[in-house]
């Protein structure tokens, strides 16, 4: 039982470059959530998909998409990179009945 | 708009201290309450939670938050810290029927040896 896993867990990139991040779960949860932390801010939801086959922003969604591609992996893509999306990203998914989130180990990433 | 408060940013204790940190959220309805910690490097993991009862939660390294309903807050306390305490701990909210929960803004906490 891994939990929830993501990939990957550094990258560097150029202004403008795109890419994707990927997030698995196997705890069979509906939720699943990605934010971003940055220092002094705490996290903030990016996207969040309630159940398979929904998706929703959150409070800070310009310059991202997002696909639930099933009920296990839930995808964060940038299709145009810019240093203020320099940030740790953090993929979650929610127990249902009990609103616990559980977090993914995270991806650093930078944007030059 | 529904906001989670943590009073203290950086704190910063010696071996055996005493802790309180502080949380206040702003809606008045049915809540669950969440105490998350990220010790350094790591991703966030729970601390403890409260969803109803007895309004005073123990979690686990000893920690515990006591949820007072006419202040709106879930305080997490911790008799004598120990240097592994060293870490983040973010307060989080879920209103009744929300799948959004919502963060305070974190407390870093220093213990040194």
């Amino acid at each position: 039982n891994a939990g929830v896993t993501q990939t990957p867990k550094f990258q560097v990139l150029k202004t403008g470059q795109s890419m994707t991040l990927q997030c698995a779960q196997d705890m069979n949860h509906n939720s699943m959530y990605w934010y971003r932390q940055d220092p002094g801010m705490g996290l903030r939801l990016i996207y969040y998909s309630a159940s398979e086959g929904t998706t929703d922003k959150g409070e800070v969604p310009n310059g991202y998409n997002v696909s639930r591609l099933n009920k296990r992996e839930f995808s964060l893509r940038l299709e145009s990179a810019a240093p203020s999306q320099t940030s740790v990203y953090f993929c979650a998914s929610r127990q249902g009945g009990t609103d616990t989130q559980y977090f993914g180990p995270g991806t650093r990433l930078t944007v030059l | 708009a529904q906001s989670v408060s943590q009073h203290n940013h950086h704190v910063i204790l010696s071996e055996a201290a005493s802790l309180e940190l502080g949380c206040n959220y702003s809606y008045g309805g049915t809540v669950n309450l969440f105490w998350y910690v990220q010790y350094p490097g790591q991703h966030l993991q729970l601390l403890l939670k409260y969803f109803s009862g007895d309004p005073l939660v123990k979690g686990i390294k000893g920690f515990e938050a006591e949820f007072i309903k006419s202040k709106f807050s879930f305080n997490l306390r911790k008799p004598s810290v120990q240097w592994s305490d060293t870490a983040e701990y973010f307060c989080a909210v879920n209103y009744e029927g929300s799948y959004i929960p919502t963060f305070g803004r974190g407390t870093s906490l220093i213990v040194h040896p």
